[in-house]
């Protein structure tokens, strides 16, 4: 079944304590990105990847880190947590960044920073 | 800058059409997008236009693409209990056709 797996799917931290969250997508696809959704501000994005060893920013990346060595995988690292990162987190997949390609969503993680 | 607006909330009764806005400040003239989130789930792409086109039609849904006011719409007929959901609109960064701009999402309710 085509999807795309996230880890955990919901976790409480503490403020400073290093985290991450793995993506993994088993479609082949270039294309991989970040997303936080918080209430009234709808879904922004963290970073994205065009293919392996290629990331750039999104819209909110402070505070964030990511890597793609692997064209499946894409994991999100928040070296230092803080109360604000609080947030649902989406991963998401595509074959490429643009064009008519949908956008596969992971079921989301669900972050708490106390 | 790249600014997608979406009102919060709207309420409509089993059967009649809902219709959900999008506003946009600046777009890639390329493909627009709706995505639909049920509860507790990841978004799903529900459908797409092409920047050159003013409407696309796909079965109880219709989308309306206004360039010139930078105005999406998605209409869905004969609106059902399992449309509830919150919906996006999703348009290309203008300097970035990788990066998507996803809009503040439209939570529809639907009462019998």
């Amino acid at each position: 079944e085509a999807q795309v797996t996230q880890n955990p799917r919901y976790l409480i931290t503490v403020t400073g304590k290093k985290l991450t969250v793995t993506c993994s997508q088993n479609m082949n696809h270039e294309y991989m990105s970040w997303y936080r959704q918080d209430p009234g501000l709808g879904l922004r994005q963290i970073y994205y990847s065009m293919n392996v060893e290629v990331t750039d920013k999104g819209d909110v990346p402070e505070g964030y880190k990511v890597s793609r060595k692997e064209k499946r995988n894409f994991p999100l690292i928040l070296e230092s947590p803080s109360p604000n990162q609080t947030s649902l987190y989406f991963c998401a997949s595509s074959l490429f960044g643009s064009g008519p390609y949908e956008q596969y969503f992971g079921p989301g993680t669900r972050l708490t920073v106390t | 800058g790249e600014d997608v607006e979406q009102s919060l909330f709207l309420s409509v009764r089993e059967g009649d059409s809902s219709v959900i806005n999008c506003t946009y400040t600046d777009s890639s003239s390329t493909y627009l997008y709706w995505y639909k989130q049920e509860p507790g789930a990841g978004l799903q792409l529900l459908t797409y236009i092409f920047s050159n086109m003013d409407m696309k039609q796909d079965q109880r849904l219709t989308v309306l693409l206004n360039k010139k006011d930078k105005h999406l719409s998605l209409r869905i007929a004969d609106t059902q209990t399992g449309d509830s959901a919150i919906y996006f609109c999703a348009v290309p960064s203008p300097y970035n056709t990788d990066k998507l701009i996803f809009g503040t999402g439209t939570r529809l309710q639907v009462f019998p």
